[in-house]
This record gives structure tokens, C-alpha cells and sequence, in this order.
């Protein structure tokens, strides 16, 4: 079964613009998270979606979106760019099983590395 | 705040050796605990996930939990130089509603010495 894939691997933006990632999660996979891994403040919850709805959001501004589609692919956008916005964006999927049974084991894709110059 | 802590290391252990590694949380409400493996320049691998109070074994690595002090750990006997890495631990306050959202360590960085 093929892993979670990010395009593009890497971008490359400068301040003020606005960027998208794209995820396609692992198949059968409906929960899609979204994180930013920077070397201060860690790996970093940005928001979840499952069944198109964004189901949870951590604790960053407005300038970070994301939406999910029908096929469960996901992607996020980051709107004025700023220095700070340079980081590893990683996604992640787990299977949505029936209520009971556990299923929130998180596989990551390879990260997205968005550098804002 | 929900936190996870982690020593930052480096962890230097010899290559064979068991390599012992600590994570405490904040948060006792948490009910799922992963471990996972990140190389320099790499995407997290999971290793171990663990639910209920005790070990969970899987080949050279166990995971210990103990929910009463909100501790847990992970042992990995004979280890190698490929085991170098940076290692997380990650929690997650509950499934179902809101399973997605991991709240991490800033991870111990291991080095195994051939």
C-alpha cells in the first residue's frame, strides 16, 4: 500500500506571497492532520480534516487554511508569507475505524520544505 | 497548556548497549502514546504505539506506560548505529472526535557509538 505523499518536496517563496501544499493520504485513510516542524518550536499541530470538515486547529493565525476533498486528499495554504512560515509541513493520515475500535495511529508523508526568503 | 517533555540529549550509548528513553506528559486525560523515529532531513516513522499501563514489546524496542505518573518510556536493546536518530514521543488526549491531533515532545536525539 503506497505512503502518504506531500507535493511539492520543496518551495522556495518570498515574503508577502502565498503558498499551497498538497497531501494525498495513505487509501482507505479519511483523517488527514496537518503539522510544521521548525528546529525551535518542534513538530507543531496545525489542523485536522475528516470528511471534508476540518475537525480540530491548533494554535496558529489565520493565515494558515486547509480544506480536505471528497478523495481525501488535503491541502493547506499559507497566505503572506512570513520569515518565520520557514519550516518542514508535514502531513499525516490514520484510518477512521468504527467507534471502539483504535485507529489513531498517525503515518507521516515525506514533509513539504518551504523555505520564505 | 497540554506539554510533553523529552531530554533533548544527545544520548550516547555503545553500539549493543540498551538506550533508554523518557517522556513525561502533562495532560491525564491523555489515552493514546506513540513513539516515534525521525532522521535527520526525514518525516517521522512510527515505531510503537502504546494504550495500557505496562510494556508493549515489538522485536528490539518495548514501551512502558505508567499512567499514575503520567510517564512513559521507551527501551531499545542492542542497538545499532542505525538506530541513531532523533526520537519522539507523542500524545494524544483521545480518539474519535478529535484523534488527529498529537501533541509531540521536542524528541531525544540518540546516538549509537559502533
Amino acid at each position: 500500500k503506497a505512503g502518504v505523499t506531500q507535493t511539492p518536496r520543496y518551495l522556495i517563496k518570498t515574503r508577502g506571497q502565498q503558498v499551497t501544499l498538497s497531501c494525498s493520504p495513505i487509501s482507505g485513510h479519511r483523517s488527514v492532520s496537518w503539522y510544521q516542524q521548525t528546529p525551535g518550536q518542534g513538530l507543531q499541530f496545525l489542523f485536522e480534516y475528516f470528511s471534508e470538515t476540518q475537525r480540530n486547529k491548533g494554535n496558529f493565525p489565520g493565515r494558515f487554511s486547509g480544506r480536505q476533498f471528497s478523495n481525501s486528499r488535503s491541502e493547506m495554504n499559507v497566505s503572506t508569507l512570513e520569515l518565520g512560515d520557514s519550516a518542514l509541513y508535514l502531513c499525516a493520515s490514520s484510518f477512521e475505524g468504527l467507534a471502539g475500535v483504535r485507529t489513531d495511529t498517525q503515518y507521516f508523508g515525506p514533509g513539504t520544505r518551504l523555505t520564505v526568503l | 497548556q497540554k506539554e510533553v517533555e523529552q531530554n533533548s540529549g544527545p544520548l550516547s550509548v555503545p553500539e549493543g548497549a540498551i538506550a533508554s528513553l523518557n517522556c513525561t506528559y502533562s495532560d491525564r486525560g491523555s489515552q493514546s502514546f506513540f513513539w516515534y523515529r525521525q532522521y535527520s532531513g526525514k518525516s517521522p516513522e512510527l515505531i510503537m504505539s502504546i494504550y495500557s499501563n505496562g510494556d508493549k514489546e515489538d522485536g528490539r524496542f518495548t514501551a512502558q506506560l505508567n499512567k499514575a505518573s503520567q510517564y512513559v518510556s521507551l527501551l531499545i536493546r542492542d542497538s545499532q548505529p542505525s538506530d541513531s536518530a532523533t526520537y519522539l514521543c507523542a500524545v494524544n488526549l483521545g480518539y474519535g472526535g478529535s484523534q488527529g491531533n498529537l501533541i509531540f515532545g521536542k524528541g531525544t536525539k540518540l546516538s549509537v557509538k559502533p
